[in-house]
Parts: structure tokens; C-alpha cells; sequence
């Protein structure tokens, strides 16, 4: 069945360096997108979301990319702080319902 | 604003026996929903409501039952539990038309 999933289930990055958190869904008729953060024993935070007809969205420190045509979405964290260690999972909607990938965990290293 | 509340946050049962999760949203939200959180598997959908007085099946819907009380209260019974409902669950509400879904703490139940 089509899915939303991650491409990889941990990420350790070095304080201070860019994350990269990737993900690939396979219902194309999905039109928009979202990126949740879920720190230990909370539940997931809106972090940034992008409708199909984007390309890129910018936040504060976050950028997510949106490739249609492979149908790839990912999450760009810049300057990685200690508090940004926690699962992160990317979504899709469809009619009103969101479906969550697997999800990543991402550990900074101090 | 507590945004959405859930109870309780921790819950030990034994095969067979039921119960309710309660959830609240302060935010005047028309849509509500519940998740459950699985190691290595993601949140997955088990009931939502659009608005007060609908609810629809989700992805995972057996062995549980929904209740919208009122537009603030969507509860949550397990009639029999099992083994397999031990889980992280989630309550969650958004207006319905944005996909910013507001999360509770969630609740922690695991049946024995």
C-alpha cells in the first residue's frame, strides 16, 4: 500500500553542524506535507509543513525540500543544538487524515 | 490555554479488562482524533472525529470504541483489552482544514 516513510531510522550529527532528516512517500496524489518533532515522553510538535506546489519552505533554522518528480521530502536543520535531539517524523495528508513515516531518531554529539 | 489534555498517563491492565481514555481540547477544535505510537512503527490513526457528533474508523480501529461527548471531549474505550493494545496513545485535534494536528502528552497503557 502506499506509504509515508523515512530513509533512515537514526541520525547523530555533531552540535553545531546541518542535519539532514530524509523521507520518501509513495502517494503521489499527496499535496501536502509536514514535519513533526517528538522529544522523549512528549508528544509530536508542528515543526514546518509545504503544499505540493512548492518547492522549498524556509523556517527558523528548519528548510524543508519537497521533490516531486522522486518523491522525496526532507528536513534541513541548521546549526544543530543540543535541543534538537528527538524523533522526527515526516506526514502526509490525505482527506483531512495524516499519516506518519517510521520516523527518525537524531542524537547531538556535544 | 492547556491545549489537549489526556488521562491518565499511565495505565496497567489485565487481559480482558476495559477501559477509557479521556481527552479534552481547550481550543474550540472541530476535528479530534487518536493515534497509537508503536516502537519502530510511527503513529497510526484509530479513530477520528470531523466534528462533534461524527467519528470514523481509522487505519487501526479494531478493538477499540470513540465517543465525542461535546465538541471539547473525545474519549477513547478498549472493551477487552489485550496484549497487542500495549501501546502510546495519542489524542490530538486541529481545525480540520490545516494539517497542524496539537498533540496531548499522550498515555501509556500496557495490558499483562
Amino acid at each position: 500500500g502506499e506509504s509515508v516513510g523515512l530513509h533512515l531510522p537514526t541520525l547523530s550529527v555533531q552540535e553545531g553542524d546541518n542535519s539532514i532528516i530524509n523521507c520518501a512517500y509513495s502517494n503521489s496524489a499527496s499535496d501536502y506535507f509536514i514535519w513533526y518533532k517528538q522529544e522523549s515522553g512528549k508528544g509530536p510538535q508542528f515543526i514546518i509543513d509545504i503544499r505540493s506546489n512548492m518547492d522549498k519552505r524556509q523556517g527558523q533554522r528548519v528548510t524543508v525540500l519537497l521533490n516531486k518528480t522522486v518523491k522525496h521530502l526532507s528536513l534541513q536543520i541548521a546549526a544543530t543544538q543540543p535541543g534538537d535531539s528527538a524523533v522526527y517524523f515526516c506526514a502526509e495528508i490525505n482527506d483531512y487524515k495524516l499519516s506518519f513515516g517510521a520516523g527518525t531518531t537524531v542524537t547531538v554529539r556535544a | 490555554n492547556a491545549g489537549v489534555t489526556q488521562t491518565p498517563k499511565f495505565q496497567v491492565l489485565k487481559t480482558g479488562q476495559s477501559m477509557t481514555l479521556q481527552c479534552a481540547q481547550d481550543m474550540n477544535h472541530n476535528s479530534m482524533y487518536w493515534y497509537r505510537q508503536d516502537p519502530g512503527m510511527g503513529l497510526r490513526l484509530i479513530y477520528y472525529s470531523a466534528s462533534e457528533g461524527t467519528t470514523d474508523k481509522g487505519e487501526v480501529p479494531n478493538g477499540y470504541n470513540v465517543s465525542r461527548l461535546n465538541k471539547r471531549e473525545f474519549s477513547l474505550r478498549l472493551e477487552s483489552a489485550a496484549p497487542s493494545q500495549t501501546s502510546v496513545y495519542f489524542c490530538a485535534s486541529n481545525e480540520g482544514e490545516t494539517g497542524e494536528l496539537f498533540f496531548g502528552e499522550g498515555s501509556r497503557l500496557t495490558v499483562l
